[in-house]
């Protein structure tokens, strides 16, 4: 597609419920990131696809954060067991691959836990 | 660990000029970019920087100096339009992963 697209662009759930996130990154492109963005702070990395390499978890704040990446193209994003400190902005993010440095943003996922 | 630090607000007159500092500590740096970001926008990609010296594109510029651990964002003729948050990311070992600063808002007033 023309951009990173996510879905949904709004989630509001119940504490202690699970969601999966959406990502679709610009095709073609070899690497896909994942991002939290508390409000009014900065961008916190969480994982990093790069082709068929295995991802770059080190950022994921603890095991009920998990991510896939299908055919090396599509991401979901999974929180299980939900705590209103999840609640954020999640932004995905793609790159056509090594050597280019400019990331594409979608326009992200508002993540509500109530 | 990575440590970058921005103001976190900066206000300027359209048509002035503006400079948003960036200062980092982290291991294995690699280069420095910038990413606008309106409110309820997506960050945009405006530069990257991976050796020392001063890189300009249109009214935006982007400094770096290695040996300081030091960057900046400089914005000529403001306008209105950019008002919005500027960050700063460091890249950090030779992989395409950055790591970002908290943000530096700022304000163009007529």
């Amino acid at each position: 597609g023309a951009g990173v697209s996510q879905s949904p662009s709004n989630k509001v759930t119940e504490k202690g419920k699970d969601v999966e996130l959406r990502c679709d990154p610009i095709s073609g492109h070899t690497a896909l990131y994942w991002y939290r963005q508390s409000l009014g702070q900065g961008l916190e990395f969480l994982i990093y696809f790069q082709g068929n390499s295995a991802p770059d978890k080190s950022g994921l704040p603890s095991d009920r954060f998990s991510a896939e990446r299908t055919g090396g193209s599509v991401s979901t994003l999974t929180i299980q067991r939900t705590q209103q400190e999840d609640s954020a902005v999640y932004l995905c993010a793609s790159n056509p691959g090594p050597s280019n440095y400019g990331y594409t943003f979608g326009s992200g996922t508002r993540l509500t836990v109530v | 660990g990575q440590s970058l630090e921005q103001p976190s607000e900066v206000t300027a007159v359209e048509g002035a000029i503006v400079q948003i500092n960036c200062t980092y500590q982290t291991s294995g740096f690699y280069g420095l970019s910038w990413y606008q970001q309106h409110d309820g926008g997506a960050p945009t990609f405006l530069s990257y920087n991976a050796l020392d010296g001063l890189e300009e594109t249109g009214r935006f510029s982007s400094f770096l100096s290695r040996s300081d651990s030091y960057g900046y964002l400089l914005l000529q003729e403001l306008q209105m339009k950019d008002s919005a948050s500027y960050f700063c990311a460091v890249r950090v070992g030779n992989f395409n992963k950055f790591y970002f600063g908290s943000g530096t808002k700022l304000n163009v007033k007529p």
